[in-house]
């Protein structure tokens, strides 16, 4: 089946607390990104990979880190997270980054640092 | 002012009504416009995309466009339990493909 698997679900950490978020596709999709989710925010983008090797910042990249050693695989890692990094994540992929191109999403995985 | 506005609801309808959900923009380079569902616990799927003016009709639903008024709208006929969701809008921009997303809108419909 295709899709996009995030790891873990939940997570409840505590301020400072080094932390990954895996993210792997199986659709062999060139484009991944990760978002959050905050309530009347909607979903804003936080960092993209075009290819392997290839990222860049989105809206709001600060405090976040991301990787993609390999096509399938983009997690998210957060240094040293803090409170206001509580949020609803989201990690996606396309085919390419273009407009005909369909994100499909993840699950999520619904962080809380305290 | 933000990019894309939507109203967050929360909406609650009777099982068989239409539903109206909108979005309004203000950047004239959005070219393609999304709607994307989300259940609760769930990612947002993919639902409807249009490129042009006009409405696009799937079945039960159907996305209007109208970039005159920088205006989206998505309906839903004979609404479903189903059917209850967040709803997001999204567009691309033309010029350099960056995707915005509105904030959702919570619809619920009642059986």
């Amino acid at each position: 089946e295709a899709q996009v698997t995030q790891n873990p679900r939940y997570l409840i950490t505590v301020t400072g607390k080094k932390l990954t978020v895996t993210c792997s596709q199986n659709m062999n999709h060139e484009y991944m990104s990760w978002y959050r989710q905050d309530p009347g925010l909607g979903l804003r983008q936080i960092y993209y990979s075009m290819n392997v090797e290839v990222t860049d910042k989105g809206d709001v990249p600060e405090g976040y880190k991301v990787s993609r050693k390999e096509k399938r695989n983009f997690p998210l890692i957060l240094e040293s997270p803090s409170p206001n990094q509580t949020s609803l994540y989201f990690c996606a992929s396309s085919l390419r980054q273009q407009y005909n191109s369909p994100l499909h999403f993840g699950n999520g995985t619904r962080l809380t640092v305290t | 002012q933000k990019e894309v506005e939507q109203d967050p609801g929360p909406l609650s309808v009777p099982e068989g009504a239409i539903v109206s959900l909108n979005c309004t923009y203000s950047n004239s380079a959005f070219q393609y416009f999304m709607w994307y569902r989300q259940y609760s616990r769930k990612g947002p799927e993919l639902l409807m995309y249009t490129y042009s003016s006009g409405n696009k009709e799937d079945g039960r639903f159907t996305a209007q466009v109208d970039k005159s008024s920088k205006y989206i709208s998505l309906f839903i006929r004979d609404s479903q339990p189903s059917d209850s969701a967040t709803y997001l809008c999204a567009m691309r921009n033309y010029n350099n493909n960056d995707m915005r997303f509105g904030a959702g809108t919570r619809l619920t419909v009642k059986p």
